[in-house]
C-alpha cells in the first residue's frame, strides 16, 4: 500500500456505540491530521499529532478521542456521538508540520 | 483569526476555456498557502505549493500565484478538460513567530464544471 489509507471508508453507528477510525500513512511522515468536511463548511482541523505527540485540539468535543500509537498509525475514537457529528473525516499526514499535507480518502460516517 | 474565501463557489465552463479561481486571506502573515482538488466524496489531492516567500508554481497546466501583502491567491487553469471537472480548496498555514502553526485553514472551495 502507498500513501495514506483509511478505514472503514464508510461507517454507519448509532449514538450510543463506540467505534474507531483507522488512518494510516506509508510515507515516512512525522506528522499526522485529523479533518472533518461536513456539508456546507470549510474543513475544520481536528487534532494534529506531530512525532507521537498530540499539538493541537481544536475545541474538539470529549466525544472524539484521538490516538497516535507511532507515527505511522492514527486513530480516531468515537463514543455517544450526535446526529451532527455525519460527516467525512479525512486524515493527512506531511513530512513536518505545514509541509505539504497527503490526505487519505476518507471515512464517510453517519450517526442515527 | 485567519479566514480564507474563495470565488467563485461554482463555475461552469466549455472544455477549452482558460480559467481562474481566485482565494482570498485576512492574515497575509502565512507560512505557506496550497491549492488541492478533491473529487466528489473522495479525499484531497495536493496541486501545488507555495511558500510565502515565492510568487508562483507551475505544474503542467496549473499555474497558481501568490501575493501575500494583498492576500491573494489565484489558480489558473489552461485549456480546461472535462476531467478539470472537481471542488478546488485553498488553504493556508499560518506563521507562528518565526515557525509555522501546522495548521491548514481552508476556503469553502469552488466547484469545477467543465462541459465537453
Amino acid at each position: 500500500e502507498t500513501g495514506v489509507t483509511q478505514t472503514p471508508r464508510h461507517l454507519v453507528m448509532g449514538m450510543t456505540n463506540k467505534k474507531s477510525l483507522k488512518c494510516e500513512q506509508h510515507l515516512g511522515h512525522n506528522a499526522m491530521y485529523w479533518y472533518k468536511q461536513s456539508a456546507k463548511k470549510p474543513l475544520e482541523l481536528m487534532f494534529v499529532y506531530n512525532f507521537k505527540e498530540q499539538t493541537e485540539n481544536n475545541s474538539v468535543p470529549s466525544r472524539f478521542s484521538p490516538e497516535c500509537p507511532n507515527s505511522s498509525h492514527l486513530f480516531l475514537h468515537l463514543h455517544t456521538l450526535q446526529p451532527e457529528d455525519s460527516a467525512l473525516y479525512l486524515c493527512a499526514s506531511s513530512q513536518d508540520l505545514g509541509m505539504g499535507e497527503y490526505f487519505g480518502p476518507g471515512t464517510r460516517l453517519t450517526v442515527t | 483569526k485567519q479566514e480564507v474565501t474563495q470565488i467563485p463557489a461554482a463555475l461552469s465552463v466549455p472544455e477549452g476555456e482558460n480559467l481562474v479561481l481566485n482565494c482570498s486571506f485576512t492574515d497575509s502573515a502565512i507560512y505557506n498557502l496550497q491549492w488541492f482538488r478533491q473529487d466528489p466524496g473522495k479525499g484531497l489531492t495536493s496541486l501545488l505549493l507555495i511558500q510565502s516567500s515565492q510568487r508562483e508554481q507551475t505544474s503542467g497546466r496549473l499555474n497558481a500565484s501568490l501575493d501575500k501583502s494583498s492576500g491573494r491567491s489565484t489558480l489558473y487553469i489552461a485549456a480546461s478538460q472535462p476531467g478539470d471537472s472537481a471542488t478546488y480548496l485553498c488553504a493556508v498555514v499560518n506563521l507562528w513567530g518565526s515557525s509555522n502553526t501546522g495548521k491548514l485553514i481552508f476556503g469553502q472551495g469552488t466547484t469545477l464544471q467543465v462541459k465537453p
